[in-house]
């Protein structure tokens, strides 16, 4: 079955500090990888997109790594801000001969205070 | 140009009831899916809709249903409401269905709510 477990689930850090959140999958065949950042109560945005090919990618204070290897992923956010704080979710698409099949993981609740 | 709307914002219904849920893409896009997003987990894929057809369904029961129209916005039907049916129902639209690469457009989703 495929899989997609984040961790941690839930996080709290001072505002300008930095974090990581960890993803890995058992999604298979692999198609690519996706972070979302979810507001509450409000639909998620997509953050990253990357493909087998790719091992890093930048979003502003966002960089999403890949290892396909390992079947991990992660996201740092730097210098963090109040308005970091939502819900990020890991979502693993399998490759299919046609539409879109996206795993998501259950997210990790980040919280920025001052 | 205005991103993916859904409507109704917030609904609440009784057990046994049937509901339905409206979403219209980003114009351009052809490809509708729907997502329940029960509170403290991550969306599960109920359906994708692409050019009128269905393209993909989750592990839904059958009171669950959906529909594309031509002008590609979509409608979920979920009929005998169970309490377990409350949720955030969202909505995404891509631009084709064919590619897995295809990146899908959330819209603000509907809050259900069964008593």
């Amino acid at each position: 079955k495929n899989q997609v477990e984040q961790s941690p689930q839930s996080l709290i850090i001072l505002e300008g500090k930095n974090c990581t959140l960890q993803c890995n999958y058992t999604v298979s065949p692999f198609s690519n990888l996706r972070w979302y950042k979810q507001d509450t109560g409000r639909g998620p945005v997509s953050l990253t997109i990357m493909t087998f090919s790719e091992n890093t990618k930048s979003n502003g204070r966002y960089t999403a790594t890949l290892d396909a290897d390992t079947k991990q992923s992660s996201l740092h956010i730097t210098a963090s801000q109040l308005s970091d704080s939502a819900s990020y979710i890991c979502v693993v698409s399998e490759l299919t001969g046609g539409g879109n099949k996206l795993t998501f993981g259950t997210g990790t609740q980040l919280k920025v205070e001052l | 140009d205005a991103g993916v709307t859904q409507s109704p914002t917030h609904l609440i219904k009784t057990r046994g009831q049937q509901v339905t849920l409206r979403c219209s893409p980003i114009s351009g896009h052809k490809s509708v899916s729907w997502y329940q997003q029960v509170l403290g987990q991550g969306p599960q894929f109920i359906f994708q809709y692409y050019e009128k057809e269905e393209r993909g369904r989750g592990n839904f029961p059958d009171r669950f249903s959906a529909r594309q129209f031509p002008n590609y916005s979509s409608e979920l039907n979920v009929n005998a409401l169970l309490l377990g049916d409350s949720a955030l129902y969202l909505c995404a639209s891509s631009l084709a269905g064919g590619s897995s690469y295809n990146e899908q457009f959330f819209g603000p989703g509907t809050r259900l709510t069964v008593l």
